[in-house]
């Protein structure tokens, strides 16, 4: 079954650039009919969606991070990214990857998850 | 963007208790509606999607329903795993969001 994994700093600095990456096994990134996700969640708190790229390679970003934000794939390493720059101490959360898909006609739900990592921004 | 509101926010309940956990959504959402239990420090698991349909392997003590504005999901008899925090989200349009969160602790 598909299974998704996070990597990337657990610290960065105020200011500077965010960067994770999602690896996929078990089944291709570029195999059709799904979109690959970035969630995050500070610390004692809810779930906050941030965008996805879709197989095809479009992204939707949440209005609320747009600007500061990019998601980019790499088939030939079955993964895919997320950049969120000039982070502040807002932006410490556990980062998730997730996929859906749209067997619906509309998004479906996010299953799997990645485990989450945990990013804190400090100096 | 399609507000989630979950109600109540935390609730203490006993073993062999029924839960109700409500979820409103600010316009209608038809039946994009997913549930999802979260344990500390795991990921979210996905319980219910569709407002209804039961994700393989979730027991079925589980169950969702509603559609419109209005979902509710029902643990109909609580066990000592189900001690967790709950969301719903909606997957009716993006931006898509996620409930506030439901935690249910024992009492």
């Amino acid at each position: 079954q598909v299974q998704l994994q996070e990597s990337g700093p657990g610290l960065v600095k105020p200011s500077q650039t965010l960067s994770l990456t999602c690896t996929v096994s078990g089944g291709s990134i570029s195999s059709g009919g799904y979109y690959w996700n970035w969630i995050r969640q500070h610390p004692g708190k809810g779930l906050e969606w941030i965008g996805y790229i879709y197989y095809s390679g479009s992204t939707y970003y949440n209005p609320s991070l747009k600007n500061r934000v990019t998601i980019s794939v790499d088939t030939s390493k079955n993964q895919f990214s997320l950049k969120l720059s000039s982070v502040t101490a807002a932006d410490t959360a556990v980062y998730y990857c997730g996929r859906d898909g749209e067997s619906t006609g509309y998004h479906d739900w996010f299953d799997p998850w990645g485990q989450g990592t945990l990013v804190t921004v400090s100096s | 963007d399609i507000q989630m509101t979950q109600s109540p926010s935390s609730l203490s309940a006993s073993v062999g208790d029924r839960v109700t956990i409500t979820c409103r959504a600010s316009q209608n959402i038809s039946r994009h509606l997913n549930w999802y239990q979260q344990k500390p420090g795991k990921a979210p698991k996905l319980l219910i999607y569709v407002a209804s349909s039961l994700q393989s392997g979730v027991p079925s003590r589980f169950s969702g329903s509603g559609s419109g504005t209005d979902f509710t999901l029902t643990i109909s008899s609580l066990q000592p795993e189900d001690f967790a925090t709950y969301y719903c989200q909606q997957s009716y349009s993006v931006p898509l969001t996620f409930g506030g969160g439901t935690k249910v602790e024992i009492k």
